[in-house]
């Protein structure tokens, strides 16, 4: 059965602090892992990865891929209040079916 | 319109009635999607449909679920007798090939409360 499953599930930290988020997937016919930040109801796109080892790359945020291990990673550096939100990973199959993680709720505290 | 659009917002239903949900996706948009958001939950697949293929309903979690989409564009989700372990947040998005499919758009969706 296809599962994508993030931890932690849970994060509280400083501003000023980093932050790491994994996500981990095995899905048939893989294609591509994407990034969602959710801060009220819907989410928004942060990355798409394709190929492993490749960092993408948005101001404080990054992300990479490992698909020999089957696993993706987000970081956020020099967090802010408004980066508390929840962080979605989802994982794209070749029919554009995509399944999502439970989340990771990340709050950041002045 | 500019961005997905969901309504209505916010529904609150009787147990054992019916309920239907509208997504009017981004124009032009030929992909879209159904998930469903249970309280601190992730997003749980519901159904896909891309343009004028098949849908993919291999998430309705029941009979009692059923989706359609007229024209291409506007689709709506309909709940059957409906329990009160339907009440989630029902969020449809919609993505471009040319844009990426993956790349979705999400709708403010939809709080069902089932009484």
């Amino acid at each position: 059965e296809d599962k994508v499953v993030q931890s932690p599930l849970s994060l509280v930290v400083h501003e000023g602090d980093t932050v790491t988020l994994n996500c981990s997937y095995e899905v048939t016919n893989f294609r591509s892992l994407l990034w969602y930040k959710q801060e009220k109801k819907a989410p928004t796109f942060l990355f798409m990865l394709t190929s492993s080892g490749i960092e993408k790359k948005s101001g404080r945020l990054s992300s990479i891929l490992d698909k020999k291990e089957l696993f993706s990673i987000l970081n956020i550096t020099a967090t802010q209040t408004g980066d508390s939100a929840v962080y979605l990973c989802a994982a794209c199959r070749n029919n554009n079916d995509m399944r999502f993680g439970a989340g990771t709720r990340l709050t950041v505290k002045p | 319109g500019a961005g997905v659009s969901q309504s209505p917002s916010n529904k609150v239903t009787e147990k054992g009635k019916d309920v239907e949900l509208r997504c009017d996706p981004i124009s032009g948009h030929t992909a879209l999607y159904w998930y469903r958001q249970s309280l601190g939950q992730g997003l749980e697949f519901l159904i896909y449909f891309q343009g004028n293929s098949a849908p993919d309903k291999s998430g309705l979690p029941s009979d009692r679920f059923s989706a359609e989409r007229t024209g291409g564009s506007v689709s709506t989700l309909t709940i059957q007798r409906t329990q009160q372990e339907d009440s989630a947040v029902y969020l449809c998005a919609s993505s471009l090939e040319a844009t990426g499919y993956e790349k979705l758009f999400f709708g403010s969706g939809t709080q069902l409360s089932v009484l």
